[in-house]
């Protein structure tokens, strides 16, 4: 009964460094998201996905890229990691566009 | 793209008292509208929702009301309990793309 899945949970990155956040679902949901959480500005989407090998961009996807190979994983890529990167990164997935969206536990991110 | 926003930032109540959150929306074309709960350290988790064809959704101490014409929703939680407080986000969906709101704290005094 995993649900949603985060690896790593934490990391520390320095600027300038690469690296990949895996999200996987064992529901078998189309929908597919990454968001990312900061002091007093809520969840805000970087990209999603509609199905496999869709991805489509969020309200802050600059700095980001995403691929969505499989069905049951969404990764998260940053090339060049940043100070303002520095955030909790939560996946997301629902079955379909107006169902329930399940999130991961999150994955903390800090860019020194 | 869709901009939800939310308030109160923040909301104090006494146990027992009601709570209400509110939220407004800017694209006509959002047709589902959950509410979501967030415990530190943890991901949110869906207590509410509430999809454009219905006025109004009750479960148990919870309700939330759409008026689609002023486009906002609110969140009402009666009874309140000190296990009520986290943080609320409430969301808008259009097609798949989910925007959410800056969220509230909410703090339930014994």
């Amino acid at each position: 009964n995993a649900g949603v899945t985060q690896t790593p949970k934490f990391r520390v990155l320095k600027t300038g460094q690469s690296m990949t956040l895996l999200c996987a679902q064992d529901m078998n949901h189309e929908y597919m998201y990454w968001y990312r959480q900061d002091p007093g500005m809520g969840l805000r989407l970087i990209h999603y996905s509609v199905g496999e090998g869709t991805t489509a961009k969020g309200e802050v996807p600059d700095g980001y890229n995403v691929s969505r190979l499989k069905k049951q994983n969404f990764l998260l890529g940053l090339e060049s990691a940043a100070p303002s990167q520095t955030s909790v990164y939560f996946c997301a997935s629902t079955r379909q566009s107006g169902n329930t969206i399940y999130f991961g536990e999150g994955s903390w991110l800090t860019v020194v | 793209g869709e901009n939800v926003e939310q308030h109160p930032s923040t909301l104090s109540v006494q146990e027992g008292d009601s709570a209400v959150i509110k939220c407004t929306y800017s694209d006509s074309a959002s047709n589902y509208f959950p509410w979501y709960k967030q415990e530190l350290g943890k991901g949110p988790q869906l207590i509410i929702d509430i999809r454009s064809n219905v006025g109004e959704k009750k479960d148990q101490r919870i309700a939330v009301t759409l008026n689609k014409t002023a486009k906002h929703f609110s969140l009402h939680i009666t009874e309140t309990q000190p296990e009520d407080s986290a943080v609320y986000f409430c969301a808008a969906s259009k097609a798949g793309d989910m925007r959410f709101g800056a969220g509230t704290r909410l703090t339930v005094k014994p």
